[in-house]
């Protein structure tokens, strides 16, 4: 049973351009949350998406926005990149129930030069 | 403020000697509490869920127990194996999302 998968691995982008992250949940998990971390720091809440509609959103600016498609897999579009945006993106899959945990792809790790 | 604070940032062991990780939080309703145990390039990794003030799980030389103000990682006679980060994270009532510490470092040497 394949666990969260997310795509690329690495990617290596140039301050002001727009890059596009994948995930696919873990099998039966029907609500995706994206993440961010920074060096050294624990994850932060970006958005989490659940029938397709983002249910709830963190501290970021509109330059992060998501999609989940019917499959439940989703994406995370960034625009206008930063430096600051330098970080492991982390999805994460859940069932729908509240209290079900959080089950964390491998990341992808973002550079921003 | 931070919701979730942990301590020590890190912490260097030897193989077999016991220690514990501290989580402490400040949220108004608690619907559960989170640790999670990650290594270097990987995504983190579920270890525990606690709901209720004096609450404890168990695995293999894990332990971890919860107070209203709270959460120790209890860890008995580790092995190098266990070295990694260890992450808390909270979750609020009405909520589902998770609001994470920043982690403890641990390093166990053989």
């Amino acid at each position: 049973d394949a666990g969260v998968t997310q795509s690329p691995t690495h990617l290596i982008k140039t301050r002001g351009q727009q890059v596009t992250l994948r995930c696919s949940p873990k099998s039966g998990h029907d609500t995706v949350s994206w993440y961010q971390q920074a060096l050294g720091q624990g994850p932060q809440f970006i958005f989490q998406y659940y029938e397709e509609e983002e249910r709830q959103r963190g501290n970021f600016p509109d330059r992060f926005s998501g999609h989940q498609f019917p499959n439940y897999s989703s994406e995370l579009n960034v625009n206008a990149l930063l430096l600051g945006d330098s970080a492991l993106y982390l999805c994460a899959s859940s069932r729908t129930a509240y209290n079900s945990p959080l089950h964390f792809g491998n990341g992808t790790r973002l550079t921003v030069t | 403020e931070d919701q979730v604070t942990q301590s020590p940032e890190a912490l260097r062991l030897q193989e077999g000697e016991s220690s514990s990780l501290n989580c402490s939080y400040t949220v108004s309703g608690l619907r559960g509490l989170f640790w999670y145990r990650q290594d270097p390039g990987k995504g983190p990794e579920f270890l525990f869920t606690l709901y209720s003030a004096g609450e404890e799980k168990e695995k293999e030389r894990l332990k971890a127990t919860l107070t209203k103000k709270e959460s120790f990682l209890h860890i008995t006679a580790p092995k190098p194996e266990d070295s990694a980060t260890y992450l808390c994270a909270v979750q609020e009532s009405g909520y589902s999302t998770l609001t994470f510490g920043k982690g403890t470092m641990l390093l166990v040497s053989p």
